[in-house]
Parts: C-alpha cells; structure tokens; sequence
C-alpha cells in the first residue's frame, strides 16, 4: 500500500515559470523530507519539515508541512534547467521505516 | 567526508552468476541501507542494518543476502538472479535508523540480469 501520493507524477514546463508538486496522504506523519534524485544518483536530501505548518525556503524552493502533518507542498519559483530531476516526498511515522511517495518527474526546458 | 560510495557502477550478469554489491560510508553512521529501485520508481526499501545487525528484512527473496563485516561496510550478495530484478540498488546510511533521521544515498548500482 502506497501512503504517500504524489502529485503531477510528470511535469514538463519551460524556464522561468513556477510550480508546484503536492504530497499527499491520509496518515499523519511525525516529520517529512523532500528529496531530489538526478539521473544516475543516489536522492539527494534537500529539506525536512517536522512541525503542523512549518514554511521552509531554499533559495528558490518553498516547502511547506500541512497543518495537520498529512500533506506537504514543494514550490518552485522561476525554474531552471537545473531543477529538472526527480522530486520524492518521503514520510516518518516515529521509529518505523521512511516511506517514500510515488515521485515526481519534473523537466525544465531552457 | 559526507559521502556513500557504492560499487560497481554498473553490472551485467546471468542468472547463474554470483556477484556482490559494495557499500561504504566514514561518516561513522550506525545505521545501513539496502534500496531496490524500478525506473520512474520510488525506492523501495530492502534491508535495514542498525550497529551491524540486521533489523528489517522486507520479506526480499532469499536470492539476495546482506552482509554487513563492520560499521562502515555493507554488502549485498546476488546469487540466481532474476531478469526481473535488473534495477538500480541503492544503499544509504543515517546516523541512527530511527524513520525521521537523514539519509545520505550512493549513486547506486546499475544491475542488468540477462
């Protein structure tokens, strides 16, 4: 059973414009990381967010924790080439296992 | 050094081969993990090593078997593969293996299994 729903599985837009990928799941979570993995790379961690609520920005990436710690949203403004990559949300329950979502594919066409 | 190496890069064998996947870590992580990932998959969790024993086994067929020599070793060992399970393995480590702790990944190894 997948938890953790990720939302578009695909995207493709043009340099510049912005969006935003959604992770979604009707288990709460006690803290919640959003990876970006490049082809033929291992995913890279790029934030975690742990509290209902909680905004947090890199550069030009936004992610936000829903309040009742279910959802979670990555927003990217102005994107580059260099965004494109494959975006994977991925929650934790206390001591249990990470659970990744079903990854979005993102493109950026310069 | 905040680096998983992993090797082989890339490996080609038949269903009859034996062969092992190498993983390493120094940034004295106790906890350990074996990946399986399908293209335009998520990863999907194998093995869990905490303080070089092994604490999760999801149910993986008996054809792969984790060994794990010290704290910053592990292996995975391939015997009477299945073309089905030509994939990309990952393995990464955390400091502790409880679900919230960061993971750092290896680049993977690129298996085919002809």
């Amino acid at each position: 059973t997948q938890l953790l729903e990720q939302s578009p599985q695909f995207l493709s837009i043009q340099e510049g414009e912005n969006l935003t990928v959604y992770c979604n799941s009707s288990s709460v979570f006690s803290s919640l990381q959003w990876y970006r993995q490049e082809p033929g790379e291992g995913p890279v961690l790029l934030v975690t967010v742990v509290t209902g609520g909680e905004v947090k920005k890199l550069k030009r990436l936004t992610f936000q924790f829903g309040d009742a710690r279910k959802d979670s949203s990555l927003h990217i403004t102005a994107a580059q080439p260099g965004d494109t990559g494959l975006y994977l949300c991925a929650g934790a329950r206390g001591n249990e296992k990470l659970t990744f979502g079903t990854g979005t594919r993102l493109t950026i066409i310069p | 050094d905040t680096e998983v190496t992993q090797t082989p890069k890339h490996l080609v064998m038949g269903m009859t081969n034996k062969k092992s996947l190498k993983c390493e870590q120094h940034m004295g992580h106790r906890a350990m993990y074996w990946y399986k990932q399908k293209a335009k998959k998520p990863p999907e969790l194998m093995f869990v090593y905490s303080y070089e024993k092994l604490s999760i086994n999801e149910s993986v067929p008996s054809r792969f078997s984790p060994e794990c020599p010290n704290s910053s070793l592990l292996n995975l060992h391939l015997h009477a593969l299945q073309p089905e399970d030509s994939a990309l393995y990952l393995c990464a480590s955390s400091q502790a293996s409880s679900g919230g702790a960061r993971q750092f990944f290896g680049p993977g190894t690129r298996l085919t299994v002809l």
